[in-house]
């Protein structure tokens, strides 16, 4: 079965210092590996995707294979990213497997 | 449209009470998913349809939960005679097709008392 685990609920910094958000994940396979973020108030939207290798709002995220982990990385945290964020997989485009979440806050 | 809209945002219901969720995906998604989301956890798929076709439907709870999207498009979310542990926000989600970006509503929170 499918399992994604972020281990922290609450990752408070303060503005300019680094975050890593973690996940971790069980499958037996080749997923794709998703993080997704909802602001407060707004719906959850996708913040990046494995495959595109992407930076997005100067987060990160590197897929360790051998580690099965898929954390998130910004090395400057702004007040703006306070969030929440959820870590997800898929297997061949279908449904998604949420991560519990964590609550970043980013204190000025 | 300009996204995936649900209704009603709210949902106050008493708990035995039959109650239904709307989804309207954007226009021309072809998939569409359910998920449910319980307080402080992740969501947790439920259902998904290809058009009118139901492909997957493992997530739903039980037999009181049932969904429908007859022509393709607007999807409703069934659950009968709700039980306080159905309370929860419940997120709809369409994709143009599997492997592209998901899309998701704004999410319906049902609170049965």
């Amino acid at each position: 079965a499918q399992r994604v685990t972020q281990p922290e609920k609450l990752l408070s910094v303060f503005k300019g210092a680094p975050v890593e958000l973690k996940c971790n994940y069980s499958y037996s396979g080749s997923p794709e590996l998703f993080w997704y973020v909802q602001y407060s108030r707004q719906r959850l939207q996708l913040l990046l995707r494995h495959i595109s290798r992407e930076s997005i709002k100067g987060f990160t995220a590197d897929l360790n294979k051998g580690e099965t982990s898929f954390h998130l990385k910004k090395p400057f945290a702004q007040e703006e990213d306070s969030a929440m964020y959820y870590c997800a997989l898929t297997r061949a485009g279908n449904m998604l497997t949420f991560g519990g979440g964590t609550r970043l806050m980013v204190k000025p | 449209g300009a996204g995936v809209s649900q209704s009603p945002r709210y949902k106050v219901a008493k708990r035995g009470q039959d109650v239904a969720l709307r989804c309207d995906p954007i226009s021309g998604h072809v998939s569409l998913f359910w998920y449910q989301q319980a307080l402080g956890q992740g969501p947790e798929f439920l259902t998904y349809f290809q058009n009118e076709a139901q492909l997957d439907k493992s997530g739903l709870p039980s037999d009181r939960f049932f969904a429908e999207r007859p022509e393709g498009s607007v999807s409703t979310l069934k659950i009968q005679r709700t039980q306080q542990e159905d309370s929860a926000v419940y997120l709809c989600a369409s994709n143009y097709d599997l492997n592209t970006e998901a899309f998701f509503g704004q999410g319906t929170r049902l609170t049965v008392v």
